[in-house]
């Protein structure tokens, strides 16, 4: 089946550290990739998203780019800051007929320190 | 413009009580996603829902969950004879039409007793 696998965190960095989340995928077929945010106590944000091989998606200095040869869908940001401490989900998406749900990730929790 | 709205925030219920979660999708959304997150774990859907219509149901527990989406109204989760298990935080989300993003309700959190 469809399938997310995160890589296991938390991650704490320093504020203006340089960020990576590895996100990889198993699907069949053509998915569309999103990243969501959530920060505490509150629900998911989409944070962005691709949906065909070589996109980029972007938002608020966070980017992810679509790699098909590798299954991957890594988020990135050059400088964080500490608002961005939250969770963070990667989830796959493939409308087949009635089948329209997103499979996530386990998620990761950020941290960015002063 | 209102958010997907999800009520009760929290919800605290004794072992054998029915839970009842509430959704109202964004004005315009006609499909709902329920979905179950567990502590430490990522989200697993659970059903998905058109106006009065069930389309999937794969990831709902055989026993003691429903859920509907009414013609007028939220759309309800319902859970029966609550175990501890049965404790997570439960968010709906909502979509104008399939295959367009899913906008997510804060979620309620489930506390069985």
């Amino acid at each position: 089946g469809d399938s997310v696998t995160q890589m296991e965190g938390p991650v704490t960095l320093s504020e203006e550290a340089f960020l990576t989340i590895n996100c990889t995928y198993t699907a069949t077929g053509y998915p569309s990739l999103f990243w969501y945010v959530q920060y505490p106590g509150e629900g998911l944000q989409l944070l962005l998203k691709a949906t065909k091989a070589d996109d980029k998606g972007s938002n608020k200095g966070f980017e992810a780019t679509y790699r098909k040869e590798t299954t991957s869908f890594h988020l990135e940001k050059g400088s964080v800051q500490v608002s961005d401490s939250a969770v963070y989900f990667c989830a796959l998406y493939i409308s087949t007929g009635a089948n329209s749900k997103l499979t996530f990730g386990k998620g990761i929790t950020l941290s960015v320190r002063p | 413009n209102a958010g997907v709205m999800q009520n009760p925030r929290h919800l605290v219920r004794r072992r054998g009580q029915e839970a009842r979660l509430r959704c109202s999708p964004m004005k315009g959304h006609s499909h709902v996603y329920w979905y179950r997150q567990l502590p430490e774990e990522g989200l697993k859907f659970m059903v998905y829902l058109q106006k009065e219509n069930i389309i999937d149901e794969s990831g709902m527990p055989k026993e003691r969950f429903s859920a509907e989406f009414p013609k007028e109204g939220p759309s309800i989760l319902r859970i029966q004879q609550v175990v501890r298990g049965d404790s997570a935080a439960y968010f709906c989300a909502s979509s104008p039409a399939s295959g367009q993003p899913q906008h997510f309700g804060d979620g309620t959190r489930l506390s069985i007793l």
